[in-house]
């Protein structure tokens, strides 16, 4: 089955402490992203990936970490974690080219920073 | 960057009626998607749309990409249409996706 996966699903964690949430998908995709969702913000995307070892800003990166050392993997690193980066997260997938663009996302993981 | 509206903001239907969802863009695009984020926080992709109309079941769109708008349409909606309804347009492809607003709709029994 064609999916993107995402751990944990739900994380407390305390300040300061450096976390990473994986990101996982089996459709052979070159371009992946992760967005955080807030209330009365909506989606933004935090950073994108064209393909192995090429990543991009999204438009709010600050205080976040990724890497594409692999193919099907895009993993999220908070360095050190803060209150304000409290939110659900998504990570997603597609195609770059010679197909349909169609993103497919993960289930989500919910974040909160004490 | 390119700008991304939704209406209306809010919409509550009985159960039957049908609907339209608008998407505004302020510039052209490569990439619109629809989305249904339903009230467990799951996004499902309903339609990948850059141009042309697409339809699925109850559920149609249509992308004019030269006047910059899209249209999701909703007809005999039931319960389990509720949730928020989000656009997202690529300007060119490997780019930035941009979310719109959303549209969050309650159908009621």
């Amino acid at each position: 089955e064609a999916q993107v996966t995402q751990n944990p699903r739900y994380l407390i964690t305390v300040t300061g402490k450096k976390l990473t949430v994986t990101c996982s998908q089996n459709m052979n995709h070159e371009y992946m992203s992760w967005y955080r969702q807030d209330p009365g913000l909506g989606l933004r995307q935090i950073y994108y990936s064209m393909n192995v070892e090429v990543t991009d800003k999204g438009d709010v990166p600050e205080g976040y970490k990724v890497s594409r050392k692999e193919k099907r993997n895009f993993p999220l690193i908070l360095e050190s974690p803060s209150p304000n980066q409290t939110s659900l997260y998504f990570c997603a997938s597609r195609f770059l080219a010679g197909q349909a663009y169609e993103q497919y996302f993960g289930p989500g993981t919910r974040l909160t920073v004490t | 960057g390119i700008q991304v509206e939704q209406s209306p903001p809010d919409l509550i239907l009985q159960e039957g009626a049908n609907s339209t969802l608008r998407c505004n863009f302020s510039d052209s695009v490569n990439n619109l998607q629809w989305f249904h984020q339903n009230p467990w926080g799951q996004l499902i992709n309903l339609f990948y749309i850059p141009s042309g109309t697409k339809q699925n079941g109850r559920l149609s769109a249509t992308t004019v990409a030269t006047e910059r708008y899209s249209l999701l349409y909703i007809s005999s909606s039931q319960t389990t249409d509720s949730g928020v309804y989000f656009c997202a347009v690529e300007r060119n492809y490997g780019q930035n996706f941009v979310f719109g607003p959303g549209t969050r709709l309650s159908v009621l029994p």
